[in-house]
């Protein structure tokens, strides 16, 4: 699997939009992008994934680059519930393939 | 969204004792169901891939004898850590894969938190 490079933290004040970052410079052309976050004490929850189209779901919008080496997550307004750990996953999305977890970004949303 | 729960939730166990986790999709029906260990301020890492009606496949570093997993039904997987000792303390998280119309996902169940004394 391609690796992923995230920060290690943010924080985001409460009402704000949250932008996470995500390299993946190595990505394979058949790769997808996922995020998955991490609620203290909780499984992983997914968010979003794409290939190479901007998405946008009820959750948060997802941008990509035009080469696909890097995106950002938007957490259009941010809540104190969106604290958590997010993780940027390439996968590619057929089968059985398993999602590989790197250390992820610790987002704080500050009141 | 598809659901996965977990049972138990939290289990306190003796050295030397085994403990069986079992991993359920409520709504859909699931071909292949992983299992995952977290220690304290680490990410996740995948320990097993389990299809329904074959043996699993096992990351390198876990050995299979102690972690028995048993994927009988389209709905169910169990890992059974037996002899649990101290050092397998930890949170254990599985999920379903999804083959549904709209995308292939995974859904992560709740977790079970493992405390072996």
């Amino acid at each position: 699997d391609a690796k992923t490079t995230q920060p290690t933290s943010m924080d985001c004040a409460e009402g704000r939009a949250a932008n996470l970052p995500c390299n993946h410079s190595t990505i394979s052309g058949n790769e997808y992008v996922y995020w998955y976050r991490q609620i203290h004490s909780q499984g992983p929850q997914y968010i979003i994934h794409g290939l190479k189209n901007n998405e946008t779901n009820e959750m948060a919008s997802l941008i990509i680059t035009e080469d696909r080496k890097s995106s950002t997550l938007i957490l259009p307004h941010a809540t104190l519930r969106d604290t958590a750990v997010y993780y940027c996953i390439v996968r590619r999305n057929f089968g059985n393939e398993k999602l590989t977890f790197g250390t992820g970004t610790r987002l704080t949303i500050i009141p | 969204g598809a659901v996965v729960s977990q049972h138990p939730s939290w289990v306190i166990c003796k050295s030397g004792t085994s403990v069986k986790i079992e991993c359920r999709s409520l709504d859909f029906q699931a071909t292949t169901m992983f299992w995952y260990r977290q220690f304290p301020k680490q990410s996740l890492m995948l320990m097993a891939t389990s299809n329904e009606g074959s043996k699993a496949t096992y990351e390198q570093g876990v050995e299979k004898d102690k972690f028995l997993i048993n994927h009988a039904s389209l709905t169910l997987s169990t890992l059974t850590v037996t002899s649990a000792h101290p050092e397998d303390s930890s949170f254990y998280i599985c999920s379903a894969h999804s083959s549904g119309e709209i995308m292939e996902t995974q859904y992560f169940g709740p977790g079970t938190r493992l405390l072996v004394l």
